[in-house]
């Protein structure tokens, strides 16, 4: 069985800070991580993955997520929040039969 | 470029009356095509995925179905709805092998009422 765990349910920052969202998993054999982002009422849009190699992912808007083996964790990062970067993150784990398994969502304000 | 279409972005149901929930893919060939339900803008739940025409598998025992009549259009149907039906469902595709990631449709929400 595969799980991913978003520890918190809203982080708040402000504007001009790094943000990080928290993300951790647990699954039998090599892990496909991914994040998403969704907006109020709209689909999730993919933003990072990370599959194997660097450590360090980088992706769309500015994101970037870093793969720790050790801790199980793949915790998303942004070094200069934007008031437009608010929204709900999820984080997912793909290990098998191509089904993915999603975190419960954190909510992501940033505060001008 | 592919595109995904989801309709219809809203419904508001009366219990006990049937539902088709409708979703197609454009510009790719044999994706892996799913169903979610999003309960109050939090986690998802997987409904229903197909690896191909006429193979779905169900995640959750339920009073919904699915079926893929062809290869990129991905149906959710229920014949009478409950209350407990009520949500916002997402279609989303992906390649065929475990590293792709997931493309969404913009969502449906139902309300039974």
């Amino acid at each position: 069985a595969q799980s991913v765990a978003q520890p918190e349910d809203q982080v708040n920052v402000a504007e001009g800070n790094p943000l990080t969202v928290k993300c951790t998993y647990s699954v039998s054999g090599n892990p496909y991580l991914f994040w998403y982002v969704q907006y109020p009422n709209r689909g999730l849009q993919f933003l990072l993955k990370y599959i194997t190699g660097d450590n360090l992912v980088k992706g769309s808007y500015g994101f970037e997520a870093e793969f720790n083996k050790s801790q199980t964790s793949f915790h998303l990062k942004k070094p200069s929040a934007l008031v437009s970067d608010s929204a709900l993150y999820f984080c997912a784990v793909r290990a098998w039969a191509g089904k993915s398994t999603f975190g419960d969502g954190t909510t992501l304000t940033v505060k001008p | 470029s592919q595109t995904i279409h989801q309709w219809p972005a809203t419904l508001v149901q009366p219990v006990g009356s049937p539902l088709s929930l409708e979703c197609t893919v454009e510009g790719t060939s044999n994706p892996n095509l799913y169903w979610y339900r999003q309960a109050a803008g939090r986690g998802l739940q997987l409904l229903f995925y197909s690896v191909g025409i006429g193979q779905i598998s169900s995640e959750v025992p339920q009073n919904l179905s699915a079926s893929r009549p062809q290869d990129r259009q991905f149906i959710l149907s229920s014949k009478k709805l409950l209350l407990s039906d009520s949500g916002f469902y997402l279609c989303a595709w992906s390649v065929q092998q475990n590293t792709g990631e997931l493309f969404f449709g913009e969502g449906s929400r139902l309300t039974v009422l």
